[in-house]
């Protein structure tokens, strides 16, 4: 089984303020995809990461997938109370066909 | 278009006794997962199907634990007998990518074994 750690576990901040979040393993994954649950829902994917060193940009939101694709970062810009929620790193298993989810970066954002 | 729909959204029950969730997956989706989550345990897959047939188990815990997918449109988790250790929110979750693709989950289903 293919773990993922991240990290921080949680993470309290002002609104206005920068923040990075982390998602890393021992192993490579072909993908890694990141979601964002809110309290009493499921989970939302916000993107999906397939190329070592890419980088995509989602309004303030800006996700980089390590060069050997073991490991990822979330960074949010400027971070608003809209932005609070358990983010979820989950990475493709290529043996397993299917995907292992890290245990979540929880994020309050203060007005 | 509706999401994945699942019910009940609470159940609080006593122990021992049997607990069935259910899961409508999105239309025209062959993939479906059931999920649990726990603060300790973060988010687990306890098994999934492709085109209504159990494809892996390995994530259910034990025997008490049981899921079924009679058509493309059902599906569900019992548990019989429960216990208090099976408290969770358990999420279903449909693709049409396979386990790899986007999933889209229900609301989940919080369960309380007293």
């Amino acid at each position: 089984t293919q773990l993922l750690e991240q990290s921080p576990q949680f993470l309290s901040i002002q609104e206005g303020e920068n923040l990075t979040v982390y998602c890393n393993s021992s192993s490579v994954f072909s993908s890694l995809q990141w979601y964002r649950q809110e309290p009493g829902e499921g989970p939302v994917l916000l993107v999906t990461v397939v190329t070592g060193g890419e980088v995509k940009k989602l309004k303030r939101l800006t996700f980089q997938f390590g060069d050997a694709r073991k490991d990822s970062s979330l960074h949010i810009t400027a971070a608003q109370p809209g932005d609070t929620g358990l983010y979820l790193c989950a990475g493709e298993d290529t043996n397993a066909g299917k995907s292992t989810f890290g245990d979540g970066t929880t994020l309050t954002v203060k007005p | 278009d509706a999401g994945v729909i699942q019910s009940p959204r609470h159940e609080v029950t006593e122990m021992g006794q049997e607990v069935t969730l259910r899961c409508k997956p999105i239309s025209g989706h062959d993939y479906l997962f059931w999920y649990r989550q726990t603060m300790m345990r973060g988010l687990e897959l306890l098994i999934y199907f492709n085109n209504n047939v159990p494809i892996d188990d390995s994530g259910m815990p034990e025997d008490r634990f049981s899921a079924k997918m009679p058509n493309a449109s059902f599906s569900t988790l019992k548990i019989q007998p429960s216990e208090p250790r099976d408290s969770a929110v358990y999420f279903c979750a449909s693709s049409s990518d396979g386990g790899t693709g986007e999933l889209f989950f229900g609301e989940g289903s919080r369960l309380t074994v007293l």
